[in-house]
């Protein structure tokens, strides 16, 4: 059964400064992992999606990583902004199944 | 493009009491999802639709759940009797197979059970 971890749980930086979240998979037999924010009260927004063929997607000020052997991606932003606070989320589809497993977030406050 | 639409966006039962959540996925968009996110957590997966079709509904907790997606479009996800233990946000996404496997989220049903 696949399992996905998120370090850490939250963070609480500075505005300006560049910040890595964490995310960890057990079963590395995957075919994409997806990055989601969550604003408090509201549905997922879809960030970046890495293709397990992908090692790196970016978007804008954000750049997801991906090391399926070692079962880990990162997620990267650069120049954090207070519109950047949220809850950040990695997924991996289920097994055989293309539903997703989820990691329980990372919560991110950045300070003005 | 219009993004996938939910509704009530809340609702507030009392325990024994049906309630029915609705969705209407991203026009053209084959594949559908309903999740459950509890407080702190991430989303679980409920049921899969490809069209018409539950595909995978293994963690639907089928004494008290249904759903179903006729003509594979709007689909319609029930609880009867609801239990204090239901108290969740349900989440309906969808997923286009021609365009990848990237799916998008509506804004979810927060629902209270008292």
């Amino acid at each position: 059964k696949q399992e996905v971890t998120q370090i850490p749980a939250a963070l609480s930086v500075p505005e300006g400064e560049n910040l890595v979240l964490n995310c960890s998979f057990t079963d590395s037999a995957i075919y994409n992992l997806q990055w989601f924010r969550q604003d408090p009260g509201k549905g997922l927004t879809s960030l970046l999606l890495i293709q397990s063929s992908q090692r790196e997607q970016t978007s804008g000020r954000l750049n997801a990583s991906l090391d399926k052997s070692s079962g880990r991606s990162t997620l990267y932003i650069a120049a954090s902004q207070p519109g950047d606070s949220a809850t950040y989320l990695c997924a991996v589809p289920r097994g055989g199944a293309d539903g997703l497993t989820f990691g329980k977030g990372t919560h991110l406050i950045i300070q003005p | 493009e219009a993004g996938v639409v939910q509704s009530p966006r809340y609702k507030i039962i009392e325990k024994k009491q049906p309630v029915a959540f609705w969705c209407n996925p991203i026009s053209g968009h084959n594949t559908l999802y309903w999740y459950r996110q509890n407080l702190g957590q991430g989303p679980e997966l409920l049921i899969r639709y490809e069209n018409e079709e539950a595909v995978d509904d293994s963690q639907l907790p089928k004494d008290r759940f249904s759903a179903e997606r006729l003509k594979g479009v709007d689909s319609t996800l029930k609880i009867q009797p609801a239990e204090l233990g239901d108290s969740a946000v349900y989440l309906c996404a969808s997923r286009s197979r021609e365009r990848g496997y990237e799916q998008y989220f509506g804004p979810g049903t927060r629902l209270t059970v008292t």
